[in-house]
């Protein structure tokens, strides 16, 4: 089964950092390109960063670029999200989520599955 | 404010049709396969429609999702309670180097 879990969420103040991962099971996690989603709560669904399969490629939001990195471990099955600079607009549930179709173009992709997410609370 | 535009809110009666719709622009729509998500109440998102019209596996032939030039629409037909969900339409954006999102919309069973 593939599956996808996340973990590293929590309280954290304003101007902080937090590590969330994302263990991959159930397939060649080295083969996929990955994404992190992002949901505040009662709002809707923001991206916020992919990776491709060999990390050769990365994009981000502007919402976080320059605060955030993605990064991959292929030997682990792990997705990572390094978050500092943190600000209250970014609380939200993190998911993370694995490209369709490991054979097409990023760009005419989409998301499947996703994992169950993450609470990430900025606040003091 | 999304780059993509979805109504806010439908609603609907048993049994009936109701259709969502997902407006963009030619960096994203109007350039990139166009995708739809079901998330319902607590849950995380589950892709319902790939590549603008593509039905994924386990997902009930009621949905169906359809593009035309920069705006999208998803169609569900014969409405159970089970559908009242929130709907996401998403897509590649060219001028932006990432995904962009609808706002989402509620979808109501009367």
């Amino acid at each position: 089964e593939v599956q996808l879990v996340e973990s590293g969420g929590g309280l954290v103040q304003p101007g902080g950092s937090l590590r969330l991962s994302c263990a991959a099971s159930g397939f060649t996690f080295s083969s996929y390109s990955m994404n992190w989603v992002r949901q505040a709560p009662g709002k809707g669904l923001e991206w916020v960063s992919y990776i491709s399969s060999s990390s050769s490629t990365i994009y981000y939001a502007d919402s976080v670029k320059g605060r955030f990195t993605i990064s991959r471990d292929n030997a682990k099955n792990s997705l990572y999200l390094q978050m500092n600079s943190l600000r209250a607009e970014d609380t939200a549930v993190y998911y993370c989520a694995r490209e369709g179709d490991s054979g097409a173009e990023y760009r005419n992709n989409w998301f499947d599955p996703w994992g169950q997410g993450t609470l990430v609370t900025v606040s003091s | 404010q999304s780059v993509l535009t979805q109504p806010p809110s439908v609603s609907e009666a048993p049994r009936q049709r109701v259709t969502i719709s997902c407006s963009g622009s030619s960096s994203n729509i109007g350039n990139n396969a166009v995708n739809w998500y079901q998330q319902l109440p607590g849950k995380a998102p589950k892709l319902l429609i790939y590549y603008d019209d593509l039905l994924p596996s386990g997902v009930s032939d009621r949905f169906s999702g359809s593009k035309s030039g920069t705006s999208a629409s998803l169609a569900i037909s014969g409405l159970q309670s089970e559908d009242e969900a929130d709907y996401y339409c998403a897509a590649w954006d060219d001028r932006l180097n990432g995904w962009v999102f609808g706002g989402g919309t509620k979808l109501t069973v009367l």
